[in-house]
């Protein structure tokens, strides 16, 4: 079983509607989460954190953890196709940062 | 800097020839990675320093991957013998920010050994 697990999709959305990107952990120690964007041939870049069960919000981005589950999703509302990317879960676990291989994400007009 | 830098940005390199790939990380961030990421594929960690501990080599593919961290900011991977299968793009990422474990990525060294 791999550390972090992710649907490598693609997960296709119609422009203006809800993207969920879900993410499963086998490590029940971990105590952060996170969620990077990677653009095409760009880096990945940090775009929400959360620690505790429950949600967080910021702006359009919505990140839930569920430690009893060991479980982490991102929603992204009203999508947009500028939000077409690849999406990477990473958990820190005990000891380091695990990335997931990443949700394609492709959002069309 | 502001960010995390990385040079060369591209290295073409034949195959046998040694590279090596500097990172220079966010002052003050006390842990940096080392990632490969190969065309369409995940991350792949290669090898983790934090501060004065010994670095965790386990992802190091081979014994021709070696890297150092210097005076705990600057990094240097470097590459013995390369290989067409080295061929990838390398990327550093600095952690310290105000989460434990949030990581900052430089733009990354893109390899090709032809």
């Amino acid at each position: 079983q791999k550390e972090v697990e992710q649907n490598s999709g693609p997960l296709s959305v119609p422009e203006g509607a809800i993207a969920s990107l879900n993410c499963t952990y086998s490590d029940r120690g971990s105590q952060s989460f996170f969620w990077y964007r990677q653009y095409s041939g760009k880096s990945p870049e940090l775009i929400m954190f959360i620690y505790s069960n429950g949600d967080k919000e910021d702006g359009r981005f919505t990140a839930q953890l569920n430690k009893a589950s060991q479980y982490v999703s991102l929603l992204i509302r009203d999508s947009q196709p500028s939000d077409s990317a690849t999406y990477l879960c990473a958990v820190g676990n005990t000891d380091k940062l695990i990335f997931g291989t990443g949700t394609r994400l492709q959002v069309f007009p | 800097g502001a960010g995390v830098s990385q040079s060369p940005s591209n290295k073409v390199t034949e195959k046998g020839k040694d590279v090596e790939l500097r990172c220079d990380p966010i002052s003050g961030h006390t842990a940096l990675y080392w990632y490969r990421q190969s065309l369409g594929q995940g991350l792949e960690f290669l090898i983790y320093f934090q501060g004065n501990s010994a670095p965790d080599k386990s992802g190091l593919p081979s014994d021709r991957f070696s890297a150092e961290r210097t005076g705990g900011s600057v990094s240097t991977l470097t590459i013995q013998r390369t290989q067409q299968e080295d061929s990838a793009v390398y990327l550093c990422a600095s952690e310290g920010g105000l989460a434990p474990y949030e990581q900052y990525f430089g733009p990354g060294t893109r390899l090709t050994v032809t």
